[in-house]
């Protein structure tokens, strides 16, 4: 079975500066891979999946992941980021092909200092 | 399209008391999933359903929780009786697909169940 990790529970950063969301998985096969983030008092909302070819995925909001097949990674980025991203990011996976479910991780608070 | 759509938004109920939460999902979509969001467990998959049949109910939590969808644009989750631990945020989500093309899950706005 697939599984994901998400090391860090809170992540505190200011105002334009940038920052890097860790997320690793676990899985003998292939795999998609999503981040979702979710607003106070809202659900989820994809923010970028990747399922194949370029590793480098880019998202809404000007984030972007990169897939690492050999370190198992898939790192959310954003070179500045705004009070608006404040929020909590959850990294998912899912094995391609059949039909799998869909795996969560614990999620990463994002708070944004002014 | 409206999204997925969850009734209500917020309950309170006491111990003992049968909860229905209700969802609607995106015309179309094939997939339905429930969540349910604590702090202590995280966002944890309690059923699924594909083309109103249920697939996958291992996350339910015990016999007090029953899910059923009797066509493709109505699903609920009772709980019967409800207990203070089953407080949490309730996810309704719907997918054309359930992941064997990477689709990716539309989430309604979710329902906050308090049981006192």
């Amino acid at each position: 079975a697939q599984s994901v990790t998400q090391l860090d529970s809170q992540v505190p950063v200011f105002e334009e500066a940038p920052v890097e969301l860790r997320c690793n998985y676990s899985s003998s096969v292939s795999v998609y891979l999503f981040w979702y983030v979710q607003y106070p008092n809202q659900g989820l909302q994809l923010l970028l999946k990747y399922l194949s070819g370029s590793t480098l995925v880019k998202g809404i909001n000007g984030f972007e992941a990169e897939f690492n097949k050999s370190q198992t990674s898939f790192h959310l980025r954003k070179p500045s980021v705004h009070i608006s991203d404040t929020a909590e990011y959850f990294c998912a996976v899912t094995l391609s092909g059949g039909y799998q479910k869909v795996t969560f991780g614990t999620g990463t608070k994002l708070q944004v200092i002014p | 399209d409206a999204g997925v759509i969850q009734s209500p938004r917020h309950e309170v109920t006491e111990m003992g008391q049968e909860v229905t939460l209700r969802c609607k999902p995106i015309s179309g979509h094939d997939y339905l999933f429930w969540y349910r969001q604590t702090m202590m467990r995280g966002l944890e998959l309690l059923i699924y359903f594909n083309n109103n049949v249920p697939i996958d109910d291992s996350g339910m939590p015990e016999d007090r929780f029953s899910a059923k969808m009797p066509n493709a644009s109505f699903s609920t989750l009772k709980i019967q009786p409800s207990e203070p631990r089953d407080s949490a945020v309730y996810f309704c989500a719907s997918s054309p697909g359930q992941g064997a093309r990477g689709d990716t899950q539309y989430f309604g706005p979710g329902t906050r169940l308090t049981v006192l």
